[in-house]
């Protein structure tokens, strides 16, 4: 059955830096795309970035653009998301999904609370 | 990159049936047929409902139906249930090779 792990979470100072990772199984990674989901607490679903299936092709939300970067590694069957220069509104809850079209399958999420 | 917009609730009886609106543009909803539903209950991760505007994940109820016309996308609930209650988002893929998520919609089962 797929599964979807994120980790990475924490705590960290506004202006610093943080890398999610989001194991996949039971599915062959390489063939698909995968998207990073954000939600704020008690807030709606937003849409962060997506990468292909080969890591080529990758695009972003504006609220993050030039600041977070999705990348993979197939061979690990693994997602990442560097985010830089973290904000206050950067904190949510983050799921990585699977499929360039239609996330569906999704993690159970990590929890990221920028703070000082 | 606006997200597209929901009601922000919904109510109905057990039995009966509700419809959740997603209004977009000719750039993402209008222009696609790339628009999916998702649930999802407190504390838990979304769960995909429908996809491509009106096609059922193996495992989805039959209850569950999604339509377009225009810019706007619907998902309707028959025969509602008191598991049914939950928020509700669209989503859509936009011109940009983007994706956006509605507002989301708090459906409750009266």
């Amino acid at each position: 059955q797929v599964q979807l792990v994120e980790s990475g979470g924490g705590v960290v100072q506004p202006g610093r830096s943080l890398r999610l990772s989001c194991g996949a199984s039971g599915f062959t990674f390489s063939r698909y795309g995968m998207h990073w989901v954000r939600q704020a607490p008690g807030k709606g679903l937003e849409w962060v970035a997506v990468t292909s299936s080969d890591g080529s092709n990758n695009h972003y939300a504006d609220s993050v653009k030039g600041r977070f970067t999705i990348s993979r590694d197939n061979s690990k069957s693994t997602l990442y998301l560097q985010m830089n220069s973290l904000r206050a509104e950067d904190t949510a809850v983050y799921y990585c999904a699977k499929d360039w079209q239609n996330f569906d399958y999704w993690g159970q999420g990590t929890l990221v609370t920028v703070s000082s | 990159q606006s997200a597209l917009t929901q009601p922000a609730s919904v109510s109905g009886s057990p039995g009966q049936s509700i419809t959740v609106s997603c209004t977009g543009t000719s750039s993402d909803v209008g222009g696609y047929n790339y628009v999916s539903w998702y649930q999802q209950h407190p504390g838990k991760a979304p769960r995909l409902m429908i996809y491509e505007v009106s096609n059922r994940p193996s495992g989805v109820s039959n209850r569950f139906s999604g339509s377009k016309s225009g810019n706007t996308a619907s998902l309707t609930i028959s025969g509602l249930q008191a598991e049914d209650e939950a928020d509700y988002y669209c989503s859509s893929y936009t011109s940009s090779s983007t994706r956006v998520f509605g507002g989301g919609t708090k459906l409750t089962v009266l």
